[in-house]
C-alpha cells in the first residue's frame, strides 16, 4: 500500500511568487491534515480536510495561503504570493478515522519550501 | 496558553544507554498524547500513544510515562541504537482541537 506522498519535495521560489504543494493522501483515508514546520520549531497545524470538506482551518496563518481537496482525493496547498516567512516543511498526513481516537497519522515525507 | 513544549532541544547519548526525552504540557484539559519519531529527510512516525487515564504504556523498547499533576510526560528508549537517532516530538490531544506538537528534541546516538 503506498503511503502519503507529497510533491515537490523541494522547492525554491522568490518572494512574490506562487508555489502550489501537492499531497496524495493514503487511498480510502478521508482525513487529511497538513502541518508546517519551521525551522527548528515546532511543527504547527494547519488545517484538516473530511473528504473534501474543511473541518478545521484555523491554523492557517492568513489569506496567502490556499488549501483545496476537491473530490476528496488529493489536496493542495497553494501559497501566493509567497513571503521569507513561508519557508518551512510542509507536512501531509492522513488517517482513515479522526485523531480524536488514535494519533496514528501517516505523514508524507514534506514539501521543503525555501522563499528567497 | 496551550502549548507542548520539550525540556531540551538535543540530546547526546552512547550506543546501550537508556535514553529520556521530557515534555511538559500546560493544558490541563489535555487527555490524549503521542510521541512522533522524525528521521532526517521523513515525516513524523508515530511511536506511541498514552491517555490521561493512565500513568504509563509500554511499546517495544519505549516506554511512556505520563505525570497529570505536574503536567510532564516522557519518552524512554531502552538500550538506544544509532537508528534512534532522530527528532523526537510530543504532542497532545483535547476533544474539538487539533494535534498539538511541541519543539522537538534531537537525539543523537554514537557508537
Amino acid at each position: 500500500e503506498a503511503g502519503v506522498t507529497q510533491f515537490p519535495s523541494h522547492s525554491v521560489i522568490e518572494k512574490g511568487q506562487t508555489v502550489t504543494l501537492r499531497c496524495d493522501p493514503i487511498s480510502g483515508h478521508d482525513n487529511l491534515y497538513w502541518y508546517r514546520r519551521v525551522m527548528g520549531k515546532e511543527i504547527k497545524f494547519l488545517l484538516h480536510f473530511v473528504k473534501e470538506s474543511k473541518q478545521d482551518e484555523s491554523g492557517m496563518p492568513n489569506n496567502r495561503f490556499l488549501a483545496e481537496r476537491t473530490g476528496g482525493t488529493y489536496s493542495t496547498l497553494k501559497v501566493q504570493p509567497a513571503e521569507l516567512e513561508d519557508s518551512g516543511v510542509y507536512f501531509c498526513a492522513s488517517s482513515r478515522i479522526r485523531v480524536t481516537n488514535t494519533g496514528e497519522l501517516f505523514f508524507g515525507e514534506g514539501s521543503r519550501l525555501t522563499v528567497l | 496558553g496551550e502549548s507542548v513544549g520539550l525540556h531540551l532541544p538535543t540530546l547526546s547519548v552512547q550506543e546501550g544507554d537508556n535514553s529520556i526525552i521530557n515534555c511538559a504540557y500546560s493544558n490541563s484539559a489535555s487527555d490524549y498524547f503521542i510521541w512522533y519519531k522524525q528521521e532526517s529527510g521523513k515525516g513524523p512516525q508515530f511511536i506511541i500513544d498514552i491517555r490521561s487515564n493512565m500513568d504509563k504504556r509500554q511499546g517495544q523498547r519505549v516506554t511512556v510515562l505520563l505525570n497529570k499533576t505536574v503536567k510532564h510526560l516522557s519518552l524512554q528508549i531502552a538500550a538506544t541504537q544509532p537508528g534512534d537517532s532522530a527528532v523526537y516530538f510530543c504532542a497532545d490531544f483535547q476533544a474539538g482541537t487539533a494535534l498539538i506538537f511541541g519543539k522537538g528534541t534531537t537525539l543523537s546516538v554514537s557508537s
